[in-house]
């Protein structure tokens, strides 16, 4: 099965500063890429997702993500962070099955 | 818009107890799954179905079974708790979709002490 590597255990930033949190899968066919958030007391939500075509994606509130497949990797991306912001980060991927497999998750922290 | 409703929130059994953790999707969704969630592991698949009476092992099985009767719930059996299965357990619903593309939509979660 697929497995997913997020190097990144718990970031903290200032607010405006830029965020790529890091994620890497290994899996040898086609893939299916996506980051949930989970923002504390609340359950995981999609944030972006890339299934083929364009490898650079836009999820919702400036969030986007670059796949390159060479390098089995697809990290997020956001090029000014708010204290809104803090919550964890999931990278998942799923294979032919339908069976997500998930990162550790980073958690990021904004300071106001 | 999707909804995934685990049956409790909080929840707290003792060790050998059997426990039942219900799910329950309106939006007809095919694929159900569980997972648990522990701090610095991420999710891990327990188990999933894609149809009624369907059901595959994920990584992490041991200790786990799962009924799926109707096309809208998703049980998790615990069949005899033990104190490392306290975690909080999510169970999520998408659809069929084509090779993998649909997203996962989730419940609140329940958060499950075993004494």
């Amino acid at each position: 099965a697929q497995s997913v590597s997020q190097h990144n255990h718990h970031v903290i930033l200032s607010e405006a500063a830029s965020l790529e949190l890091g994620c890497n899968y290994s899996y040898g066919g086609t893939v299916n890429l996506f980051w949930y958030v989970q923002y504390p007391g609340q359950h995981l939500q999609l944030l972006l997702k890339y299934f083929s075509g364009d490898p650079l994606v836009k999820g919702i509130k400036g969030f986007e993500a670059e796949f390159i497949k060479s390098k089995f990797s697809f990290n997020l991306r956001k090029p000014s962070v708010q204290w809104s912001d803090t919550a964890e980060y999931f990278c998942a991927v799923n294979a032919l099955y339908n069976d997500m497999r998930f990162g550790a998750g980073t958690r990021l922290t904004v300071k106001p | 818009d999707v909804k995934v409703t685990q049956s409790s929130r909080y929840l707290v059994k003792r060790t050998g107890e059997k426990v039942f953790l219900e799910c329950v999707q309106d939006m007809d969704h095919e694929n159900m799954f569980w997972y648990r969630q522990d701090p610095g592991l991420g999710l891990r698949l327990i188990y999933f179905s894609y149809d009624v009476k369907m059901k595959e092992k994920g990584d992490i099985p041991e200790g786990y079974s799962v009924s799926r009767e109707k096309k809208e719930r998703f049980s998790l059996i615990l069949e005899s708790a033990s104190t490392n299965q306290t975690s909080m357990y999510l169970c999520a619903s998408s659809l069929l979709g084509q090779g993998g593309n649909s997203p996962l939509h989730f419940g609140n979660g329940t958060r499950l002490t075993v004494t």
